[in-house]
């Protein structure tokens, strides 16, 4: 099965800096990744995501690149602000039979922006 | 469009008591998932489901977990008998397999076993 690891686990940054948070995975087959922001005790929300055929995508302040060749996505984030401050998730999913996306799930980046 | 809604939205039980969490899917979705949250394991899939069918449930644990899709719109993931272990964080998801390759949390069920 599909396997994603994401660096680093905690990344602490000053407002203003930018962040950026590194997912490998090892299946071929995936061709959708998304990721998540999930503040504290909410949901998990996706905030941007990348298909196969594009190497990059940029909404404002956050962008995502995608090298297929060395199965490697990672999340860009400047101007960071305190509300920016969150767990971010990095996904690998790709269609199954039955028709549905499966992601299988980094497991998180704690983002911390001081003031 | 109300989401994602999950219910109860906390849940607090004894071991061995019979835990249900409840799901309903964003209206027109056809593909319903079931993950786990703990800081051990993190975002676990436990079942997903398309067309109220269940297509894979390799992820549930034990047979104390079962889960259930009668419509549509509503899917319940029921542990029994619940163990102190199983504390964790349910979330239900949703999405549309034709045109949407994205998923949609619902609020989560925070469950603690005592």
């Amino acid at each position: 099965g599909e396997n994603v690891e994401q660096h680093p686990s905690t990344l602490s940054v000053q407002e203003g800096d930018s962040a950026v948070i590194k997912c490998t995975y090892s299946d071929s087959a995936s061709n959708y990744f998304p990721w998540y922001k999930q503040e504290l005790g909410k949901r998990p929300q996706l905030i941007i995501d990348i298909r196969s055929n594009v190497g990059e995508k940029k909404d404002q302040r956050i962008a995502v690149t995608l090298n297929k060749t060395a199965k490697h996505f990672s999340l860009h984030i400047t101007e960071t602000q305190p509300e920016d401050s969150a767990v971010y998730f990095c996904a690998a999913s790709e269609r199954a039979s039955g028709g549905s996306y499966i992601p299988t799930f980094g497991r998180g980046t704690s983002l911390i922006v001081h003031p | 469009d109300a989401g994602v809604i999950q219910s109860p939205r906390h849940e607090v039980t004894e071991m061995g008591q019979e835990v249900t969490l409840r799901c309903k899917p964003i209206s027109g979705h056809n593909s319903l998932f079931w993950y786990r949250q703990t800081m051990m394991r993190g975002l676990e899939l436990l079942i997903y489901f398309n067309n109220n069918v269940p297509i894979d449930d390799s992820g549930m644990p034990e047979d104390r977990f079962s889960a259930k899709m009668p419509n549509a719109s509503f899917s319940t993931l029921k542990i029994q008998p619940s163990e102190p272990r199983d504390s964790a964080v349910y979330f239900c998801a949703s999405s549309f397999d034709k045109r949407m390759e994205t998923q949609y949390f619902g609020p989560g069920t925070r469950l603690l076993v005592l």
